[in-house]
């Protein structure tokens, strides 16, 4: 069953900073894997999503990189700001070798960027 | 175009009564996801739909949750005689075809059983 895990749980950085996201997962045969943002109360928001043949995807400020044979990605958001402030998720998905799993959702990396 | 839209988006109810949660998927969208994600807890997969095909029911918890998607488009989540284990913010998200593709998120509804 696949398992997905997310370090840290939460992170307070100053504003300005680079920093990483951790994910990782335990079953490699995987379809794909997306990144999400939440914010308080709404629902959630795709930053990035990369097939399993990508080994990384770029939006703006953010990188996401994918190494599936180890079973990890990496978030990383450049100078952040404060409006960065949110949850993180990562979740993936599957691969018709492991039975066509819907997505499966990490427990989210909670960051604040302190202005 | 519109995004993904949930109603309500604030449901509290009494222990044994039957709720119907509506999901709006992003027009032209052919699959639909409905996810719960409880305090504490991650998202939790419910049930699929893809085009005409039968649904994916593996991810719902208990035969008291049952969803339709009628005329490929809206999709209603309904639970029978709901449990305090029930309060959870339920997610319906939609994408262009399956689990290839980006997956949009409505804003949720927020269950809570008394």
């Amino acid at each position: 069953k696949q398992e997905v895990t997310q370090i840290p749980a939460a992170l307070s950085v100053p504003e300005g900073e680079n920093l990483v996201l951790n994910c990782s997962f335990t079953d490699s045969a995987i379809y794909n894997l997306q990144w999400f943002r939440q914010d308080p109360g709404k629902g959630l928001t795709s930053l990035l999503l990369i097939q399993s043949s990508q080994r990384e995807q770029t939006s703006g400020r953010l990188n996401a990189s994918l190494d599936k044979s180890s079973g990890r990605s990496t978030l990383y958001i450049a100078a952040s700001q404060p409006g960065d402030s949110a949850t993180y998720l990562c979740a993936v998905r599957g691969s018709e070798f492991s039975g066509n799993t819907p997505l499966v959702f990490g427990k989210g990396t909670r960051l604040s960027v302190i202005a | 175009g519109a995004g993904v839209s949930q109603s309500p988006s604030n449901k509290v109810t009494e222990k044994g009564k039957d709720v119907e949660l509506r999901c709006d998927p992003i027009s032209g969208h052919t699959a639909l996801y409905w996810y719960r994600q409880s305090l504490g807890q991650g998202l939790e997969f419910l049930i699929y739909f893809q085009g005409n095909s039968a649904p994916d029911k593996s991810g719902l918890p208990s035969d008291r949750f049952s969803a339709e998607r009628t005329g490929g488009s809206v999709s209603t989540l309904t639970i029978q005689r709901t449990q305090q284990e029930d309060s959870a913010v339920y997610l319906c998200a939609s994408s262009y075809r399956e689990y290839t593709d980006t997956q949009y998120f409505g804003p949720g509804t927020r269950l809570t059983v008394l």
